[in-house]
């Protein structure tokens, strides 16, 4: 299996401007969580699905921030408009619910200046 | 609430000597323990879990972890450290809130294993 599958895995934007990352779980997974890694914030949990449907998004920062997962194959990250405190290393990771575990992507590194 | 702590920051250890990460969790049921490494530059890298069952818990590159049930803690352990073990390891246990209706975990803030040569 490929695993976790995330895009770009580096992302440099000016503020302002629209970002997407993207996520492609493990197929069969039907769990997929988004978290954000900072060295002062540690690692967040951002929104999580259950068969793509969002279930707990309590740790969305704020509205420039949305999620989508059309299928069970794809989810994207939306920052609209991004500010540099968006700056961060984000995680896609993925479940089966009779694993328990979380498997995760490679990251996304985002800088916005 | 649900939580998970991992009281050292840092854990310095020779190589060769055993190594000992530190994890104790509060929960309102049975534990479903993690714990997870993430070396520089990656995604974090699950290592072993606990469900149920014995309380020594096997797990990738020759870690362990004991659960102690009486002290509410999921110490993760190696028998003889070596300098590629240098990461920060995070100890997880499963959000119950959901009523086990989910694979949410709720993470330490990590521990920096740091094994000189």
């Amino acid at each position: 299996d490929a695993g976790v599958i995330q895009s770009p895995r580096h992302e440099v934007t000016e503020m302002g401007q629209e970002v997407t990352l993207r996520c492609k779980p493990i197929s069969g997974h039907n769990s997929l969580f988004w978290y954000r890694q900072t060295m002062m914030r540690g690692l967040e949990l951002l929104i999580y699905f259950n068969n793509n449907v969002p279930i707990d998004d309590s740790g969305m920062p704020e509205d420039r921030f949305s999620a989508k997962m059309p299928n069970a194959s794809f989810s994207t990250l939306k920052i609209q408009p991004s500010e540099p405190r968006d700056s961060a290393v984000y995680f896609c990771a993925s479940s089966k619910w009779d694993i328990g575990e979380q498997f995760f992507g490679p990251g996304t590194r985002l800088t916005v200046l | 609430a649900q939580s998970v702590a991992q009281p050292e920051d840092q854990v310095n250890v020779a190589e060769g000597n055993p190594l000992t990460v530190k994890c104790t969790y509060s929960v309102s049921g049975n534990p479903y323990l993690f714990w997870y490494v993430q070396y520089p530059n990656r995604g974090l890298q699950f290592l072993l879990k606990y469900i149920t069952g014995d309380n020594l818990v096997k797990g990738s590159y020759g870690f362990e972890a004991e659960f102690n049930k009486s002290q509410t803690s999921f110490h993760l352990k190696k028998p003889s450290a070596l300098v590629s073990d240098s990461a920060l390891y995070f100890c997880a246990v499963r959000d119950l809130n959901y009523g086990g209706a989910t694979n949410k975990l709720i993470f330490g803030t990590g521990t920096l294993l740091a094994v000189q040569p």
